[in-house]
């Protein structure tokens, strides 16, 4: 079975910094495209970013650009986000997702 | 960009009604595309993969198709249960804007 399961969030000042991580497990890693999405409190469902099988490819929704890096490591089955110059309104829960299969998801909570 | 069209964003109905949601991709994405389930304070329930596949464990008053660009999420006969927001997504991309379905 498909298991994404993500850690690394947390609490962090406006401006700061945070990696949230993914480990992926039941499928071959380095065959897909793997993807970041964020529900904020209240909001809907936005996808932040994605990778293709070997790292080459990446897209961004807008309002991360610049600020937000997706990366993986094939060798670990891992993907990461790299969130920098962090904003009250990157608060929610990231989800690491595989096509359909979702993780149980990290909050990130940006606050002072 | 493709922007993933959902409609509509709200839907009024009543227990035992057969209800349609759509999504529209321009252009085309293929079969590649979920359907979810929100309810409040809970994670999204996947429902249909691959635009028509049901998931395992969901009722199968729930299905989803495909013709040409557009996709539909349809209930066949409304459960109480069933009175949640609905989310299309494009794999590893976009997603709708969301129909909240209400009585």
């Amino acid at each position: 079975d498909v298991q994404l399961v993500e850690s690394g969030g947390g609490l962090v000042q406006p401006g700061g910094s945070l990696r949230i991580s993914c480990a992926a497990s039941g499928f071959t890693f380095t065959s897909h495209w793997m993807s970041w999405v964020r529900q904020a409190p209240g909001k809907g469902l936005e996808w932040v970013a994605n990778i293709n099988q070997d790292g080459s490819v990446k897209d961004y929704v807008d309002s991360v650009k610049g600020r937000f890096t997706i990366s993986r490591d094939n060798a670990k089955n891992s993907l990461y986000l790299q969130m920098n110059s962090l904003g009250t309104e990157d608060t929610a829960i990231y989800y690491c997702t595989r096509e359909e299969r979702w993780g149980q998801g990290v909050l990130v909570t940006v606050s002072s | 960009d493709t922007p993933m069209t959902q409609s509509p964003s709200t839907l009024s109905a009543s227990v035992g009604d057969r209800v349609t949601i759509t999504c529209r991709a321009t252009p085309s994405i293929s079969q590649w595309l979920a359907w979810y389930q929100q309810k409040p304070g809970r994670a999204p329930k996947l429902l249909i993969y691959g635009a028509s596949n049901l998931e395992s464990g969901v009722p199968s008053r729930f299905s989803g198709s495909l013709s040409g660009t557009e996709f539909t999420l349809t209930i066949s006969s409304l459960q109480p249960d069933d009175f949640a927001t609905y989310y299309c997504q494009q794999y590893n991309y976009k997603f709708g804007q969301g129909t909240t379905l209400e009585v």
